[in-house]
């Protein structure tokens, strides 16, 4: 079956670094995403990966290992507002994204 | 600005009453997505459009139906909605299917069953 695992709830203070790991089974792969979501509110895009490797977008990174069926989520320079769900999604054979259940961090200052 | 619209945010309806949620793009992506999201769990696909191709997911329920009456808009029908029903509805958009394009999604809607 397709099975995505994140943790269920991560703490971190303010200014410091944390990072948010998933593990994907899924029937063929398409790449990795990774969505940030405010409680009562949608899922924004954050991060795509396909290749090998980290992806720096500011404070944000995200970084897949193919081989290890593995991504991680990485997050710099804490800041209040980035407490909300983290959500990790492959992308299977059929385009269609597996997504997980969300990873929910709480940023104390 | 280009954009993922939905109304109502909020829509409370009674046990057994239809329902309808509406889903605007300007973003003229030619895939539009239903999903169901409950508390703390990851957004279920019910429903998604390539143009006016129809894919439901095998889970669906029956009570769930959907149309698509141009590019631009999608509504979501609730025929008899149950107390389970009870979730964050979340229209998304691409590009493209059979390729990698993001999915962008609107603000959602809280459907409340009474």
């Amino acid at each position: 079956g397709q099975n995505i695992d994140q943790p269920t709830e991560m703490t971190a203070t303010e200014g410091a670094i944390v990072q948010i790991n998933c593990t994907y089974q899924t029937s063929g792969f398409n790449g990795l995403f990774w969505y940030q979501q405010h409680a009562g509110e949608a899922p924004t895009f954050l991060s795509y990966n396909v290749l090998d490797g980290l992806e720096e977008k500011g404070r944000f990174s995200s970084f897949l290992s193919r081989s290890k069926g593995y991504s991680y989520l990485l997050l710099k320079e804490l800041q209040m507002k980035d407490s909300a769900s983290y959500l990790c999604a492959a992308m299977d054979s059929n385009y269609q994204l597996i997504w997980g259940a969300g990873t929910k961090l709480i940023i104390k200052p | 600005d280009a954009m993922v619209i939905q109304n109502p945010r909020y829509q409370v309806t009674q046990f057994g009453k239809p329902v309808t949620l509406s889903c605007s793009q300007t973003l003229n992506h030619n895939v539009m997505y239903w999903y169901q999201q409950k508390s703390s769990q990851a957004p279920k696909l019910l429903f998604h459009y390539y143009d006016k191709d129809f894919n439901n997911e095998a889970d669906t329920p029956d009570n769930f139906q959907s149309r698509r009456p141009n590019t631009s808009f999608c509504f979501l029908d609730i025929r008899s909605p149950g107390l389970g029903d009870a979730a964050m509805y979340l229209c998304a958009t691409s590009s493209a299917a059979g390729g990698t394009d993001t999915q962008y999604f609107g603000p959602g809607t809280r459907l409340t069953v009474l």
